[in-house]
């Protein structure tokens, strides 16, 4: 059972480009949540998808950032116009819908805005 | 709101030296614990778990026993390898959504 998997790793953007974070579950997965790794920090809850539907966008930014999870594909994390602020690791995690306490990560993605 | 703290680091060890890093949480409620751990360039990964008060969540030589008296949830070791140089996260979970709130790490250095 292959693990979580995001790409890219690493993604390099100028100031006021787009980027796009993707996002595969765990197969069997229905859950999935994004984090944010600023430098030197812990992570930070952003979002909570289930198929097709937000559950919790508590955590993230009001602008510039949105979220999805389609029914087919993976999930897909969109910021517009990145500044360099938005430099950091975002993750994403799973879990299965029998236990979602359970949270598996995956390797990250690296964003560097210059 | 919800919240972890994590003792800071780093925490610098020899080989086979007991480990303990500190961790408490302010909660409404009855949370999950958990411990996360990351290696450099890599995601976490779920070190261990305790769902209700006096649970004890264990893997690989480490533990941790969920204190509701004391809101703690410490993890320990009796004997760090070199292998186990990391950052060591201490979280809880939330409500109905589940999200996780993280303390803000720890990083351990074990020297052979």
């Amino acid at each position: 059972n292959a693990g979580v998997m995001q790409n890219p790793r690493h993604l390099v953007r100028r100031r006021g480009q787009e980027a796009r974070l993707r996002c595969s579950p765990m197969k069997g997965h229905s859950h999935v949540y994004w984090y944010r790794q600023l430098p030197e920090e812990g992570l930070k809850f952003m979002v909570y998808l289930q198929k097709e539907n937000i559950i919790d966008e508590s955590g993230m930014p009001k602008e510039r950032f949105s979220a999805e999870f389609p029914k087919e594909g993976p999930s897909i994390l969109r910021i517009q116009q990145v500044v360099r602020g938005d430099s950091a690791a975002y993750f994403c995690a799973s879990s299965p819908p029998e236990n979602p306490y359970e949270q598996y990560f995956g390797p990250g993605t690296r964003l560097t805005v210059t | 709101g919800n919240s972890v703290t994590q003792m800071e680091g780093p925490v610098t060890l020899s080989e086979e030296a007991f480990l303990t890093i500190n961790c408490t949480y302010t909660a409404t409620g009855y949370p999950s614990l958990f411990w996360y751990v990351q290696y450099p360039g890599e995601g976490l990964q779920l070190l261990l778990k305790a769902t209700k008060a006096d649970d004890k969540g264990s893997n690989k030589g480490f533990e941790a026993t969920y204190r509701k008296e004391t809101t703690s949830f410490h993890l320990e070791k009796g004997s760090v390898q070199v292998s186990d140089s990391a950052v060591y996260f201490c979280a809880l979970s939330e409500g109905s959504s589940y999200k996780l709130i993280f303390g803000s790490g720890t990083r351990l250095l074990v020297r052979p």
